[in-house]
């Protein structure tokens, strides 16, 4: 099993929307879990952090967790065509036997947000 | 300062040449790494400076050597490499050590690469 799983898309979906991402682990003992979006050509930027069970919102944004079930969403409400990149799912996964931890990057999904 | 400044945006060089890319951040960060990301693919890890300190380093070919002066600055000295090393490098940095779970990593804009 692949350590962060994504959809690859692409989504497309119609300007005001909403968008839904979707992406699962592997690691049980993960605790912190992020969603970059990622313009052709540009470095990825963050866009939410999430900690814990529940949602978190920010503006447009809202970050889904659900640890039972190793799982983490992100909804973008109103989508707008500048919303329109690839979003990247990553979580932070301890390394075997080395005492550390690694951000790992699901394949990343690709939206359209069609005007 | 919230920024990580990597310089140059764009490179290109023959498989013969040396030439390093240079990574930048005042923010106080322990931890700073470099990836490598492909068209259409994830970032892939590099290397991992913790605490000034190679913490992490993913099997890379010995073409690409890295090099963490003091704790703002990161470097990676290129030698040798070969076409199919093209690719956008990535510089990060967060605010804590590798053995945190907790890291959240910003990222500079990259550089470009291009081997001829």
């Amino acid at each position: 099993q692949k350590e962060v799983e994504q959809n690859s898309g692409p989504l497309s979906v119609p300007e005001g929307a909403i968008a839904s991402l979707n992406c699962t682990y592997s690691d049980r003992v993960s605790q912190s879990f992020f969603w970059y979006r990622q313009y052709s050509g540009k470095s990825p930027e963050l866009i939410m952090s999430i900690y814990s069970n529940g949602d978190k919102e920010d503006g447009r944004f809202t970050a889904q967790l659900n640890k039972a079930s190793q799982y983490v969403s992100l909804l973008i409400r109103d989508s707008q065509p500048s919303d329109s990149a690839t979003y990247l799912c990553a979580v932070n996964i301890a390394r075997k036997g080395a005492g550390s931890y690694q951000l790992t990057f699901g394949k990343g999904t690709k939206l359209s947000v069609i005007p | 300062d919230t920024e990580v400044t990597q310089t140059p945006k764009h490179l290109v060089m023959g498989m013969t040449n040396k030439k390093s890319l240079k990574c930048e951040q005042h923010m106080g960060h322990r931890a700073m790494y470099w990836y490598k990301q492909k068209a259409k693919k994830p970032p892939e890890l590099m290397f991992v400076y913790s605490y000034e300190k190679l913490s992490i380093n993913e099997s890379v070919p010995s073409r690409f050597s890295p090099e963490c002066p003091n704790s703002s600055l990161l470097n990676l000295h290129l030698h040798a490499l070969q076409p199919e090393d093209s690719a956008l490098y990535l510089c990060a940095s967060s605010p804590f050590g590798a053995n945190s779970g907790a890291n959240v990593l910003t990222f500079g804009a990259g550089s470009r690469l291009t081997v001829l």
